[in-house]
């Protein structure tokens, strides 16, 4: 079964903190990509990637930065936590996303204090 | 960016019942995607469509993609407790690779 494996499912953190979500899969694909999710306002992309060591900014990049330094792995960043990062997080992979869609990991639960 | 309404927000219903949903937007999309999310867990995938007017059919699900290609419905005949979760809507971005998505629709039905 193909999988997109986050590796938390829940984090608490406090402010001021450097952060780092992990997100591996297993299907080869080149596309990688970060959401975060709140009640209200659906899915917001971060960062994306779709090459190893390429990444481009989505529509929400500020107070985050992603790392790619293998096809399968796609980290997020969040270099100074604040509490308006308290969210869910969702990572995703793709062959052409139009086409296929994404396959997405469980999430994270990140809670800033 | 491009902007997906969803309507309605919030959906409550009795097992039995039909329903209707709506995705919508100013934009014209190559493709447009619904998916599914149980809480906890990431959306899962149910359909693309890709042509203006396509209408797909997966089992008591029917996804329409309106012929500007710019709106979509998703109607669930008969609906059960199991097709409760959060209904999303997403089109495809100027390289069809990054999607956009919706704030979802809420449905609940109830036993």
């Amino acid at each position: 079964d193909v999988k997109v494996t986050q590796s938390s499912r829940y984090l608490v953190k406090r402010t001021g903190e450097k952060v780092f979500l992990e997100c591996v899969q297993d299907m080869d694909h080149e596309n990688m990509f970060w959401y975060r999710q709140d009640p209200g306002l659906g899915l917001r992309l971060i960062y994306f990637s779709y090459d190893v060591k390429m990444k481009e900014k989505g529509d929400i990049p500020e107070g985050y930065s992603v790392s790619r330094e293998k096809k399968e792995r796609f980290s997020l960043i969040l270099e100074s936590a604040s509490t308006n990062q308290t969210s869910m997080y969702l990572c995703a992979s793709s062959l052409i996303a139009a086409d296929y869609g994404y396959t997405f990991g469980s999430g994270t639960r990140l809670t800033v204090v | 960016t491009q902007l997906l309404e969803q309507s309605p927000q919030f959906l409550s219903i009795q097992e039995g019942e039909n329903l209707t949903v709506y995705c919508n937007s100013s934009s014209v999309f190559s493709s447009l995607q619904w998916y599914r999310q149980e809480p906890g867990e990431g959306p899962v995938l149910l359909v693309t469509v890709v042509t203006g007017g396509e209408v797909k059919k997966l089992k008591r699900l029917t996804f329409q993609f309106g012929d500007a290609r710019k709106d979509s419905s998703l109607h669930i005949t008969a609906a059960q407790p199991g097709d409760t979760g959060l209904y999303l809507c997403a089109g495809g971005g100027g390289n069809n690779n990054d999607m956009r998505f919706g704030a979802g629709t809420r449905l609940t039905v109830k036993p």
